[in-house]
């Protein structure tokens, strides 16, 4: 069964950091590029990052750019997400996607659950 | 930036059927995806390449893409069928994926 698990989140003072990690199981994590989405509260989808299948390209969202960093190590199947300067815009549920092939136009087939990130003093 | 429009909430009673839209320049000329979500839960593929069904999505979900619109069907709509639902691209003129305004759909 193909699984995705979140995990890092919590509330954070605006300015400080988190890094977020995503635990990947069911299929063979080193051949697809992975993705982070997230939804604010109350709010749509935003797509924030992504990471090709051998870590050697990243993308970002003009809104983290400079700020996120998107990782990952294929001997462990985990997909990481360090975040810095936090603000109080970046509160969300940060979601793990898996995408379904090899094209970036290529749907995204699997979803982890969330980690919630709040970002208040 | 490239920009998805969907209409904030659509209303269906009972066995009837929900059409959204997704708007978009020249949206027929990309690969079109939609998602369903549940409240508390993450996004659930249910359409992909405009009118594709992922194994375990229903028939009654059903999706076309042409010209400035996308839209997906949900044909005899059941109570279970009610959720947020967003399309989504890749922009390649932009470099980033998109996602559509989303919609929540009622049943009545």
């Amino acid at each position: 069964e193909v699984q995705l698990v979140e995990s890092g989140g919590g509330l954070v003072q605006p300015g400080g950091s988190l890094r977020l990690s995503c635990s990947a199981s069911g299929f063979t994590f080193s051949s697809y590029a992975m993705h982070w989405v997230r939804q604010a509260p109350g709010s749509g989808l935003e797509y924030v990052s992504s990471i090709s299948h051998n870590g050697g390209s990243t993308y970002y969202a003009d809104s983290v750019k400079g700020r996120f960093t998107i990782s990952r190590d294929n001997s462990k199947n985990t997909l990481y997400l360090q975040m810095r300067s936090l603000r109080a815009e970046d509160t969300a549920i940060f979601y793990c996607v898996k995408i379904s092939g090899s094209y970036r136009e290529d749907p995204f087939d699997m979803w982890g659950q969330g980690t919630k990130v709040t970002v208040s003093s | 930036s490239y920009v998805l429009t969907q209409p904030p909430s659509v209303s269906v009673a009972p066995g009837e059927t929900a059409r959204i839209t997704c708007g978009g320049n020249n949206i027929g000329s990309k690969r079109l995806h939609w998602y369903q979500q549940k409240p508390g839960q993450a996004p659930v593929l249910v359409i992909y390449d405009d009118s594709d069904r992922p194994s375990g999505i229903p028939e009654r979900f059903s999706g076309s893409n042409s010209g400035n619109t996308a839209t997906l069907t949900i044909s005899r709509v059941e109570a279970g069928d009610e959720a947020d639902y967003y399309c989504q691209v890749w922009d390649t003129s932009s470099e980033n994926y998109v996602f559509g305004t989303g919609t929540k759909v009622t049943v009545l």
